[in-house]
């Protein structure tokens, strides 16, 4: 079955530095991957949708310039959380739709929680 | 905007029993998934409903849509420990572009 993996699964870094998670779709070329974030006991909110060799679309609400994201491959996606603070502690999860394939599948990686101190 | 609410939000049950959580919807949808997630785990996909009077059933799990009506459910029958976990609905309308905008969320807990 199609593998989503995201690294790292866990980071703590300092309230002002920034941290990249990659979404990697290990078997399958994704054209297209969602970035999503979960608080603690809520729901996923889609924070936006990135495509390959394009920009992303961001929700709205969502500080593009927070939230760097790059899909330079068909199976690569970053997040780069800019200038974190602890208000962004959370847990992220990526998912990839796999390109040329069943339209409405998506492929969920494990989560990257993050906590600024 | 599309609001996607479950209901309930909290379900304390005794294994054996049987219950249904519910999820509804605001806008014209032909998909919704349903999704099993695990403490300090990412999601699970349980089904995919693609049309009006879908139903799948996966041992213990049963899911129908109703696009009529704007609503899904997921069925437990005689629950088992295993089965205790956050259960998301989640619905698409835009279609070719599969964002999911997903519901409130059902925290299921089975007593023994």
């Amino acid at each position: 079955g199609a593998v989503v993996s995201q690294h790292p699964s866990r980071v703590i870094c300092k309230s002002g530095t920034s941290v990249k998670i990659e979404c990697r779709s290990l078997d399958f070329q994704a054209t297209t991957m969602f970035w999503y974030r979960q608080f603690p006991k809520q729901s996923l909110m889609l924070m936006a949708t990135s495509n390959e060799g394009s920009k992303a679309t961001y929700e709205q609400g969502v500080e593009k310039d927070k939230f760097l994201i790059n899909h330079a491959s068909l199976t690569l996606s970053t997040l780069t959380v800019t200038s974190a603070h602890p208000e962004d502690s959370s847990f992220y999860i990526c998912s990839a739709r796999e390109s040329g394939g069943v339209f409405y599948e998506q492929y969920f990686g494990p989560g990257t929680r993050l906590t600024v101190t | 905007e599309l609001k996607v609410e479950q209901n309930p939000l909290f379900l304390s049950m005794q294994e054996g029993k049987n219950y249904t959580i519910y999820c509804n919807y605001s806008t014209t949808s032909d998909r919704l998934y349903w999704y099993r997630q695990d403490p300090g785990k990412s999601l699970e996909s349980l089904f995919v409903l693609l049309s009006n009077g879908a139903v799948k059933q996966e041992g213990r799990l049963m899911a129908s849509l109703d696009t009529k009506a704007r609503l899904s459910t997921l069925h437990i029958t005689a629950a088992v420990h295993d089965l205790s976990a956050t259960y998301f609905c989640a619905v698409d309308i835009s279609f070719g572009n599969e964002k999911l905008t997903f519901g409130t969320g059902t925290r299921l807990t089975i007593i023994p």
